[in-house]
């Protein structure tokens, strides 16, 4: 499974756009890449998942690039509640899912007043 | 009510004693997976099942054991507790063909002393 590195920690204001980077050069043709959102005390929560160029929902924006070495979640607009710790994953995805993820460290993101 | 729930949410255990953490999932899905989490770490996998005659070791399996008595629950044992085995513990669940996209339980956070 592909290595992923993303910052450890991350500060942005309420109403700011959030662009959180991640870098996976090793990732293989049949790799999506996938991010989870985490509270303190609770389970990660899906939030995104895209294979290459851009992929929109109701809460976020996944940018990939056609390299697809790296990639962007993009949360627009943040509030004190988007206080959490956000982690990228990268692995054999859609029809190819093997439902092993691996979790890094992931970004602390704290949103300030 | 949630879609799956851990029991105990919280427990205190001595050296050598067996837990089992339980698992109840009623999203209707085949796959089940449990997970540890350390302080500042992400979550690393320690088993998984596919459906119910099919038991997978995660990345971190020794000192565990598990047992997936229908398509609804997954158990987790561990047959003589340690200390270094204190920790956050997450169940989670998805779909056959969305395994990248898995619905966490809120944790059992155990402390083994």
């Amino acid at each position: 499974l592909a290595k992923t590195t993303q910052p450890i920690s991350m500060d942005s204001y309420e109403g700011q756009e959030v662009n959180i980077t991640c870098s996976h050069n090793n990732i293989a043709t049949n790799d999506y890449i996938t991010w989870y959102q985490q509270f303190p005390s609770q389970g990660p929560r899906f939030i995104i998942q895209g294979y290459k160029t851009k992929v929109t929902n109701e809460v976020a924006s996944l940018f990939i690039p056609a390299d697809r070495k790296s990639s962007t979640l993009s949360l627009p607009r943040v509030s004190l509640s988007d206080t959490a710790v956000y982690y990228c994953l990268v692995g054999p995805g859609g029809s190819s899912n093997t439902g092993k993820l691996i979790f890094g460290q992931g970004t602390t993101l704290q949103v300030k007043p | 009510d949630a879609d799956v729930t851990q029991t105990p949410r919280n427990r205190i255990t001595k050296t050598g004693k067996r837990i089992m953490l339980e698992c109840s999932q009623t999203k209707g899905h085949d796959r089940m997976y449990w997970y540890r989490q350390d302080p500042g770490l992400g979550l690393r996998l320690i088993y998984y099942s596919f459906d119910v005659k099919d038991i997978n070791k995660g990345e971190i399996s020794d000192g565990y054991s598990v047992s997936r008595q229908a398509q609804a629950k997954f158990s987790l044992s561990l047959e003589s507790a340690i200390p270094n085995q204190t920790a956050l513990y997450f169940c989670a669940t998805s779909a056959r063909t969305g395994g990248d996209e898995q619905y966490f339980g809120p944790g059992t956070r155990l402390t083994v002393t």
